[in-house]
């Protein structure tokens, strides 16, 4: 199993709901991360997960909270987002500090807010 | 600051040679060159690393400088399918900051 899966693929929602994001991966990958990525803009790193840790935090306002419950499992939590919130979400995994990063992207999960 | 350069589009005919080129002139010597590739909408794909000998898998071949200041991906036979934005990164060894500069965009015409 070589692939990181995401869910949903798509959600839209207002800016008082609250809601989370899922990504997970089988290939015992010990890092994971969240990338944001806008139209036509290249992907930027949110948050990144190493051995179950917060590693990087991009200064990434507290509406979008992550959570790595276990090594297979990354969430990312959203509350009371704004409008300009709204792009692709991109989860990825590898398999952590090393040379062979050969990370793995998930499909993302398209996000609406309205 | 931009770790890598790369043109902003590139076009190429279907069935020839597609070079992509990056240059890194501030690349540290224990920092690799990775290229990743995304089609539109979908998850970025990785194609190939090296630090400084040139590599080739199934995909793609990477040719490095000497000095390691540039590189540049091939895409040996282009094809339709291989139109996509190409990412080229430089990234520290043991180190998970993986961030993506502006890209090329790659159309790959009949």
């Amino acid at each position: 199993d070589t692939e990181v899966t995401q869910t949903p693929k798509h959600l839209v929602m207002g800016m008082t709901n609250k809601k989370s994001l899922k990504c997970e991966q089988h290939m015992g990958h010990r890092a994971m991360y969240w990338y944001k990525q806008k139209a036509k803009k290249p992907p930027e790193l949110m948050f990144v997960y190493s051995y179950e840790k917060l590693s990087i935090n991009e200064s990434v306002p507290s509406r979008f909270s992550p959570e790595c419950p276990n090594s297979s499992l990354l969430n990312l939590h959203l509350h009371a987002l704004q409008p300009e919130d709204s792009a692709l979400y991109l989860c990825a995994s590898s398999q952590g500090a090393g040379e062979a990063w050969s990370g793995f992207f998930g499909p993302g999960t398209r996000l609406t807010v309205l | 600051d931009a770790k890598t350069t790369q043109p902003t589009s590139m076009d190429c005919a279907e069935g020839r040679a597609a070079n992509l080129p990056c240059n890194h002139s501030t690349i540290s010597g224990n920092e690799y060159v990775y290229w990743y590739r995304q089609i539109h909408s979908q998850g970025p794909q990785y194609i190939i690393h090296g630090l400084k000998n040139n590599e080739t898998n199934e995909m793609a071949s990477l040719i490095i400088t000497e000095d390691r200041k540039s590189s540049t991906l091939i895409l040996p036979h282009a094809t339709l399918r291989d139109t996509a934005v190409y990412y080229c990164i430089v990234r520290v060894a043991g180190n998970n900051d993986m961030r993506f500069g502006a890209g090329t965009r790659l159309t790959v015409k009949p």
